[in-house]
């Protein structure tokens, strides 16, 4: 079984700077997708950016990247110019790969997510 | 907003009661998923149908059961409840089965229920 690991439950960060949030998974898949999604206090769930595990490149998204290391199971998310918007939960997730015949399971696993503040 | 609705958006109920929560995927999609988060198991994938199937099941409890109609909304019902079933249900929607064509999945802003 697949598992996800989010070891800061809570960090904080000055408005404009940089800020990391870790997450390590545990998978005996070769093929799937890690996500990172937002969760502010209106509590709707937000697609922060999503990583194929066969692509090397790691993924951005405007301020937003990740760090990738797929031999050392580690997806981190890296926040540039934090901004007050950005406080909310964030949540790592994995998702195996669909299987040609249809019969995968597009599930979310989910981390227990870090609370994160950004300051004025 | 994400196209996806649950309604409704607050539920409080007693305990020993059956409460069912709706959900209306995004125009199109085929897969909707359920999520239970609660604050001390975290977000947990509870039940996925795919075009009226049920595709997969995860942490589900057998008081709890959904089923996904013909025009592709979907239902969960909660039946026997408990002070512990208190929670943000989450609805998910996605065009194929995600994973399956590379596609996210977008949730609904959840439904709050309260058991007392």
């Amino acid at each position: 079984a697949q598992t996800v690991t989010q070891s800061q439950p809570e960090m904080s960060v000055q408005e404009a700077e940089t800020v990391t949030l870790s997450c390590t998974y545990d998978t005996s898949e070769n093929n799937y997708y890690l996500f990172w999604y937002k969760q502010p206090p209106s509590r709707q769930m937000i697609l922060v950016i999503r990583q194929e595990a066969y692509k090397q490149q790691n993924a951005t998204e405007n301020r937003f990247s990740v760090n990738f290391q797929k031999a050392a199971k580690s997806f981190s998310l890296k926040i540039s110019d934090s901004q007050l918007g950005d406080t909310a939960m964030y949540f790592c997730a994995f998702m195996k790969h669909g299987a040609e015949d249809g019969g995968s399971q597009g599930n979310l696993i989910f981390g227990k997510g870090t609370k994160l503040s950004v300051k004025p | 907003d994400s196209g996806v609705t649950q309604t409704p958006k607050h539920l409080i109920t007693a305990t020993g009661q059956r409460v069912t929560l709706r959900c209306s995927p995004r125009s199109g999609d085929l897969s909707v998923y359920w999520y239970q988060q609660s604050l001390d198991q975290g977000l947990q994938f509870l039940i996925q149908y795919y075009n009226g199937e049920e595709r997969a099941k995860g942490n589900i409890l057998e008081r709890f059961s959904a089923q996904q109609f013909p025009d592709l909304h979907s239902e969960l019902n909660l039946s026997s409840l408990e002070l512990g079933d208190s929670a943000l249900y989450f609805c998910a929607s996605s065009p194929t089965l995600a994973g399956h064509h590379n596609t996210e999945a977008f949730f609904g802003q959840g439904t709050r229920l309260t058991v007392v």
